[in-house]
């Protein structure tokens, strides 16, 4: 079966900035998104279609593709965006939902 | 705007199915799809289907033999029946509406309901 590859953890300083990379094969033919979960929290919404951004999204939250690779970039991280992050796509064909693993990003 | 709420059992004995109900409010549910997703304590996201409004179904292969999405556009609702559950089903489940839909290609989530646990025990 098809499968999203994620980093299991990500760690980064203040201010600095964080990429999380998700790798797949049908990436080039497929968009894809990007959630954030807090513990205990539903997954939220943070890029869709590779690099759009929803409304109320920080800036600071953007996304690319480039082949088989997508990638989630914050700039300047602050404490609140420590969670986990979790890519989705669809398989080559279109027809079914695929989620990455899951990156936990740390926020030193 | 558009908010999601899960109802159903939080313990379900293994054999038997589990059956949740997701309330859609401040939106119709028609002209969209709507989708299940879980997650095991712990785990990582697993989605389960989607159905249109008008009732058309799309299962993922691995839970096909079992799962059942309907919808009850009278009531803004769509529900989710899974078979024969063991400890493996027990999970957070969530509703989430499926945006950006394209020639029944699945697109992003959002919103989302908050999620219900259910736990698979005897």
């Amino acid at each position: 079966s098809y499968e999203l590859t994620q980093p299991p953890s990500v760690s980064v300083s203040p201010g600095q900035t964080a990429r999380i990379t998700c790798s797949g094969d049908a990436l080039p033919k497929q968009y894809a998104y990007w959630y954030q979960q807090k513990p205990g929290q539903a997954p939220v919404l943070v890029i869709y279609k590779d690099s759009e951004r929803p409304s109320g999204i920080p800036e600071r939250f953007s996304g690319s593709s480039s082949g088989t690779t997508v990638t989630l970039t914050i700039s300047g991280v602050q404490a609140e965006d420590e969670a986990d992050y979790y890519c989705q796509s669809a398989d080559s064909s279109g027809t079914f939902v695929v989620f990455g693993g899951g990156t936990k990003l740390t926020v030193l | 705007q558009v908010q999601l709420q899960e109802s159903g059992p939080g313990l379900v004995k293994p054999s038997e199915t589990l059956s949740l109900t997701c309330t859609v409010s401040g939106g119709s549910i028609s002209s969209y799809y709507w989708s299940w997703i879980r997650q095991p304590p712990g785990k990582g996201l697993e989605w389960i289907g989607y159905i249109y409004y008008s009732g058309s179904t799309n299962y993922n292969p691995s839970l096909k033999s079992r799962v059942t999405i309907s919808v009850d556009t009278s009531k803004n609702q769509f529900s989710l029946k899974l078979s024969s559950v063991t400890a493996a089903d027990t999970a957070v489940y969530y509703c989430a509406r499926d945006l950006g839909v394209v020639a029944a290609t699945p697109g992003w989530f959002d919103p989302w309901g908050q999620g219900t646990l259910v736990t698979v025990s005897s």
